[in-house]
């Protein structure tokens, strides 16, 4: 079946600017999460949904970043005011519920100039 | 202090060689220990879950093993497609939500 995939797969913007990242998750899976990795680095937690909610956001660096689900499927991730240092590839991931193995998708990598 | 810590850093094995990786942890408790392999510009591919201290699970020349403190990814007459970063992540109890905790990762290279 179709895994999690995730538009654009590379964004390159200027610092200051808006993006907008989107991650479709396997059909049926009710937890989606959003991670950020640096290069040399594992995969940092920003965001949990369970179903339109955002069960727990304490991942989430300061208030410009924002997520949403708001049909309990798709999520975006909103970047405002962008930073160099928000440079990374972020990845989103799902399952079937919380606590059960979560399957990433290829991940969007951001550059910032 | 790191909650996952993995090593070596990087691994460079002839074909065949057979070795292990290590993953130590820190938890509050265990709700599960994760595998994942990624290849470069990749996500993250899911390996194995481990629940409880002496599990073990296996997967062609993989096996992956759990104790109180750390984990092991042993790999058995490696091929250079096994060639990637095996990345180990922790679900803590503690933490809260079901988030994932990741280490730095082991970069393996085999040569033919």
């Amino acid at each position: 079946g179709a895994g999690v995939s995730q538009t654009p797969s590379n964004k390159v913007t200027e610092k200051g600017k808006y993006v907008e990242l989107r991650c479709d998750p396997i059909s049926g899976h009710t937890a989606l999460y959003w991670y950020r990795q640096s290069l040399g680095q594992g995969p940092e937690f920003l965001i949990y949904f369970q179903g339109t909610g955002a069960a727990d956001d304490s991942g989430l660096p300061n208030d410009r970043f924002f997520a949403v689900r708001p049909e309990g499927s798709v999520s975006t991730l909103k970047i405002q005011r962008t930073e160099r240092g928000d440079s990374a590839v972020y990845l989103c991931a799902s399952s079937k519920q919380g606590l059960e193995t979560q399957y990433f998708g290829p991940g969007t990598r951001l550059l910032v100039l | 202090e790191d909650q996952v810590t993995q090593s070596p850093e990087a691994l460079r094995l002839q074909e065949g060689e057979s070795s292990s990786l290590n993953c130590s942890y820190t938890v509050s408790g265990l709700r599960g220990l994760f595998w994942y392999r990624q290849d470069p510009g990749k996500g993250p591919e899911f390996l194995f879950t481990l629940y409880s201290a002496g599990e073990e699970k296996e997967k062609e020349r993989l096996k992956a093993t759990l104790t109180k403190k750390e984990s092991f990814l042993h790999i058995t007459a490696p091929k250079p497609e096994d060639s990637a970063t095996y990345l180990c992540a922790v679900d803590d109890s503690g933490a809260g939500s079901y988030q994932l905790t990741f280490g730095k990762g082991t970069k393996l290279s085999v040569i033919p």
